[in-house]
């Protein structure tokens, strides 16, 4: 079964410096990978999916994230972090039949 | 495009008692997903329906069980509430089964599940 691991529950970052929100997964074959962004009492929205087609995946709201099979890894960044972004942010991983969160990190933007 | 619509928002009920949620899928997408998301908690996932039949669950008992209607509509029924069944219950529509391509699920805003 596929498995992904976030690092770090929360992170805090000032507004204006960078975002970088950890994500691993555990796939024996090429996963289907994604990044869902969740707001206080609202349902997920889906901020970028890795397609096979780019290891480098652009999203919405300036997001981006980087496939990197040696590692294992599908971390978020965003160059300059804006108020706005403070939200709860998962990683995602399918299989057939099957969508596994990680446990999520929340985002704190200081001013 | 009308997105996932999820009713009711809010609901309390008590231990033992039986509860049907309900979520109208976006437009066109055949597969509907069910998810249970814990106060802190990432969701996680119940079961999927494509094309009216179950064609993927997660770890949870039979007394959570679902329907998908033609009409792009499904319920997710839960029998014999338990407190810890006290959840944020999320549906979600693609236009194809989870893990067969890189569907990206559009989710509802949620039901809001309180057992007591």
């Amino acid at each position: 079964a596929q498995s992904v691991t976030q690092l770090g529950s929360h992170v805090s970052v000032s507004e204006g410096a960078l975002v970088l929100l950890r994500c691993n997964y555990s796939s024996s074959v090429p996963p289907y990978l994604f990044w869902y962004v969740q707001y206080p009492n609202q349902g997920l929205q889906l901020l970028l999916k890795y397609t096979s087609a780019a290891t480098l995946v652009k999203g919405i709201n300036g997001f981006e994230a980087e496939f990197k099979k040696s590692e294992t890894s599908f971390h978020l960044t965003k160059p300059s972090a804006h108020m706005s972004d403070a939200a709860e942010y998962f990683c995602a991983v399918s299989d057939p039949g099957k969508f596994y969160f990680g446990s999520g990190t929340k985002l704190n933007v200081k001013p | 495009e009308t997105g996932v619509t999820q009713s009711p928002t809010h609901l309390i009920k008590t231990r033992g008692q039986q509860v049907t949620l309900r979520c109208s899928s976006q437009s066109g997408h055949n597969t509907v997903s069910w998810y249970q998301q814990a106060l802190g908690q990432g969701p996680q996932f119940i079961f999927q329906y494509y094309r009216e039949e179950e064609n993927g669950r997660g770890n949870f008992p039979p007394r959570f069980s679902g329907l998908q209607f033609p009409n792009y509509s499904s319920e997710l029924n839960v029998n014999a509430l338990e407190l810890d069944d006290s959840a944020l219950y999320l549906c979600a529509s693609s236009p194809g089964p989870v893990g067969s391509g890189d569907y990206g699920y559009t989710f509802g805003s949620g039901t809001r599940l309180t057992v007591v």
